[in-house]
């Protein structure tokens, strides 16, 4: 059974800090990773997603994150962050084969302070 | 595009009442989602559509909760009797199935349920 690892639950950032956000999962076989978040009163939306090839992939409003294929992590970074990014971010891992299964993290809230 | 529907947007019932929330996917995605998601969790897979059949519901409180999907459009999901551990938001996702996974899933607003 896959599963998804995400170690903090709650980050409080001020506007231009660095942010790093881990996700370690578990799975036997080739997964598809992806980073969604969740702005305050909004729907889960996709942030980046990583199939194969350049294990760094860039998402939207300059957030990317680096498949490390040797510690099972999809680790998620921005060089700056700003107030708009305070939100909860959710780690999730799918598996190429069967149903395609979409397995979540438990999330972290990120609050960026102006 | 339209996104994912779902309604209503909040409930509030008492325990051992029942509820029934709703879903309309986007257009042509034929895999459905449901999700739990209690407050400081991530969401929680309860069943997994394709078209109108189960795939996965291993997760899913079969004692109490249901869900269908008639015509492989709408869906429903209902639970009866309720229990005040069942406060939660309820999300439905979709997405295109194939391509390996690779598909994201697209989320509605949920559903926030509060059993008093």
């Amino acid at each position: 059974a896959q599963s998804v690892s995400q170690h903090n639950h709650h980050v409080i950032l001020s506007e231009a800090a660095s942010l790093e956000l881990g996700c370690n999962y578990s799975y036997g076989g080739t997964v598809n990773l992806f980073w969604y978040v969740q702005y305050p009163g909004q729907h889960l939306q996709l942030l980046l997603k990583y199939f194969s090839g350049d294990p760094l992939v860039k998402g939207i409003k300059g957030f990317e994150a680096e498949f490390i294929k040797s510690k099972f992590s999809f680790n998620l970074r921005k060089p700056s962050v700003q107030w708009s990014d305070t939100a909860e971010y959710f780690c999730a891992v799918t598996s190429s084969g069967g149903y395609q299964k979409v397995t979540f993290g438990t999330g972290t809230k990120l609050q960026v302070i102006p | 595009e339209a996104g994912v529907a779902q309604s209503p947007r909040y409930k509030i019932i008492e325990k051992r009442q029942s509820v029934a929330f709703w879903c309309n996917p986007i257009s042509g995605h034929a895999t459905l989602y449901w999700y739990q998601q209690i407050l400081g969790q991530g969401p929680k897979l309860l069943i997994q559509f394709q078209n109108n059949g189960v795939v996965d519901d291993s997760q899913l409180p079969k004692d109490r909760f249901s869900a269908e999907r008639l015509k492989g459009v709408d869906s429903t999901l209902k639970i009866q009797p309720a229990k005040l551990e069942d406060s939660a938001v309820y999300l439905c996702a979709s997405s295109v199935p194939g391509r390996g996974g690779r598909n994201e899933a697209f989320f509605g607003q949920g559903t926030r349920l509060t059993v008093v």
